[in-house]
């Protein structure tokens, strides 16, 4: 199975910082590499598939890179609404697997 | 609007069984589904997944235990899920691919998951 190692696990930043969340794989996904938005109590949120692109309505502040094994996401201006925690997931081959996670706290 | 509504959540005790659903709509039934669980203060983890044309993956931790399904005339995914143990609480969500077809797995949709607990 794909490993996904995601850092830091946790992160403060106040609100206009520029934040980034790196991801690892243990082997090439090519681009595979999506991320997702999650808050207590509702269903993960589809924010950035193939690396870099923009699910719509999500807000132009989010950006992913990377290629092969490493990738990040960027949150350019974090926003109060953005307290969260972050997941990135391959999809390269089964089974499907995803990153620990980052929480993400707007002081 | 795509929906996806998932139902059978219940507290069960451990070695008993139990059948998930998730409702879809619309959409056609030929895009890939996946169902991810989130333990209690645990990160998300992918179990299962079918594709369009009804190729299964499962994860090491239920392979054995539970069976991925799907009748397309209802557009309603299953799990079956049996010898439940107690590492099996969580939510269960259904999610689908954004992509028709094979599975390419990106998770466009989402239901809003089923509560799953396994409990003496």
């Amino acid at each position: 199975d794909i490993l996904m190692t995601q850092s830091p696990s946790s992160l403060s930043a106040s609100v206009g910082d520029r934040v980034t969340i790196t991801c690892r794989a243990s082997q090439n996904i090519r681009s595979s590499l999506n991320w997702y938005q999650k808050k207590p109590g509702k269903a993960p949120k589809f924010l950035i598939y193939a690396i870099s692109n923009l699910q719509s309505g999500v807000p132009l502040r989010f950006s992913g890179t990377g290629s092969g094994s490493d990738f990040t996401l960027t949150i350019s201006s974090l926003q109060p609404e953005d307290s969260a925690t972050y997941y990135c997931q391959q999809g390269h081959s089964t089974p499907v697997t995803f990153g620990g996670g980052t929480k993400v706290e707007v002081k | 609007e795509v929906q996806l509504l998932e139902s059978g959540g219940d507290v069960i005790q451990p070695g008993g069984s139990l059948r998930l659903s998730c409702t879809a709509s619309g959409f056609t039934s030929n895009y890939a589904m996946t169902w991810v669980r989130q333990a209690p203060g645990k990160g998300l983890e992918c179990i299962s997944g079918i594709t369009g044309g009804g190729a299964t993956f499962y994860a090491d931790s239920v392979k054995g235990r539970f069976t991925i399904s799907r009748d397309k005339s209802k557009n309603t995914l299953y799990l079956q899920m049996n010898n439940l143990r107690a590492e099996d609480t969580a939510t269960y969500f259904c999610a689908k691919d954004l992509v028709y077809g094979d599975g390419y797995w990106d998770f466009e949709n989402w239901g809003q998951g089923t509560l799953v607990t396994v409990s003496s």
